[in-house]
Order: C-alpha cells, then structure tokens, then sequence
C-alpha cells in the first residue's frame, strides 16, 4: 500500500483558514486521495477525495499538486468543531479494492 | 438515513475471556468492514466483507478472532480468548461506493 506523510500536529484559530499538507511521492496512477477526520470519540468521517483535478464539497477543498506528490486539506473558516484527526489516506482503485490504510494523521487543535 | 449502529459502547473483560461486537450496517451498503484502533494510532482494517463473502482478512488474527456476516446485513466481530494488547476500539464501517460511513465504535478493555 502507498504511504503518505503528514505532520503529527498542526494549530490554529478559530474563523482562519486551516492548510494540512500530505505528502505522497510514491503515489500510483490510479490511486485516489482520500481525506477522513475523526473526531473526539467517534468514528472516522469522510472529508473529500480526488485523483488529479482540485475538488470542493461542503466540508472543504482538496488541492492537488500537479505531480500529484503531494495534496492539501483546505478549511476555509475553521471552527472548534473542526478539532479532529485527519487522515490523508490513498485508495487504490484497480480491481474494485476498497481497503484504506490509515496512518497517524494530523491532529488538529482550534484556538478560539 | 439511519448511521452504523454498533454494541455494546464499551466491554470491560479480563484476560482469556471471550466477547462479541455487532455491527448494523446502513441499509443497502453491501460492503462492511471492521477495523482495531489503539489508542494513538489510525484504525487497521481487520476484516473486509461484500455481502456475506469474506474479501480480505489479511490481517485478523485468525487464532484468537472470527467474523461473520451470515445474511449479508449484520456481523459480529468474536474474540476468544482475549489478551491484554486486544484493548482497543473496534470500529465498523460500511460503504457502497466510495464513502466508507463508521459506527461509533466499541471500546474493550482487557484487565
């Protein structure tokens, strides 16, 4: 399974935008770029995902770089219920497999 | 649309006991999962069922855990006999496309 690295930490305040890098240099071709958090005592949740072209929802926006090395989580106007782990996870498409392997992701404090 | 429904919230057991999890999928969602987080770490898929046929259980521990999804809806996650490092929260999920939706979880604890 293809790896991903994300920083163990990041901090911010409340109603700022919030950046969270994931680097991911041996991604495949077909690989996707999912994006889960998890919060306090619940189970994980789904953010958003890609494959090459920027993406946006409600939650957020997906930035993908354009060698697809590495993406970043953008929430526009963090809130204190955005206080979570994330998880940058790659999800392998070919043959139907749906497996994601978490790593530690990024735990996320939001000031007020 | 009602979520993954999972019982018990939280088990309390002493070693070389024997405890079971179920997991209520959202209705439709052919795939279920379920997944070991210990605590500091991200879940880790456990076993991966499409309807009632297993897809891959790589990396249950067939020794000691056992699954099933006999009609394709419910399951139940076994453990028998349980050890210190089963402590854990035991996460189920389902999804039928790209979204994988998690239940609460249940947390165990081996005294």
């Amino acid at each position: 399974d293809a790896k991903t690295t994300q920083p163990n930490s990041m901090e911010s305040n409340e109603e700022e935008p919030v950046h969270l890098p994931c680097n991911h240099s041996t991604i495949s071709g077909t690989d996707y770029i999912h994006w889960y958090r998890q919060l306090p005592s619940q189970g994980p949740e789904y953010v958003i995902h890609g494959l090459t072209s920027n993406v946006n929802n409600r939650m957020a926006s997906l930035a993908i770089a354009e060698d697809r090395k590495s993406s970043t989580l953008i929430l526009h106007r963090a809130t204190l219920r955005d206080a979570a782990v994330y998880y940058c996870i790659l999800r392998d498409n070919v043959g139907g497999s749906e497996k994601l392997v978490f790593g530690k992701g990024t735990k996320l404090t939001v000031n007020p | 649309e009602a979520g993954v429904a999972q019982s018990p919230r939280y088990k309390i057991i002493e070693k070389r006991q024997s405890v079971a999890f179920w997991c209520n999928p959202i209705s439709g969602h052919a795939t279920l999962y379920w997944y070991q987080q210990i605590l500091g770490q991200g879940p880790k898929l456990l076993i991966q069922f499409q309807n009632n046929g297993v897809v891959d259980d790589s990396q249950l521990p067939k020794d000691r855990f056992s699954a099933e999804r006999l009609k394709g809806v419910d399951s139940t996650l076994k453990i028998q006999p349980a050890k210190l490092e089963d402590s854990a929260v035991y996460l189920c999920a389902s999804s039928r496309y790209n979204e994988q939706f998690f239940g609460p979880g249940t947390r165990l604890t081996v005294l």
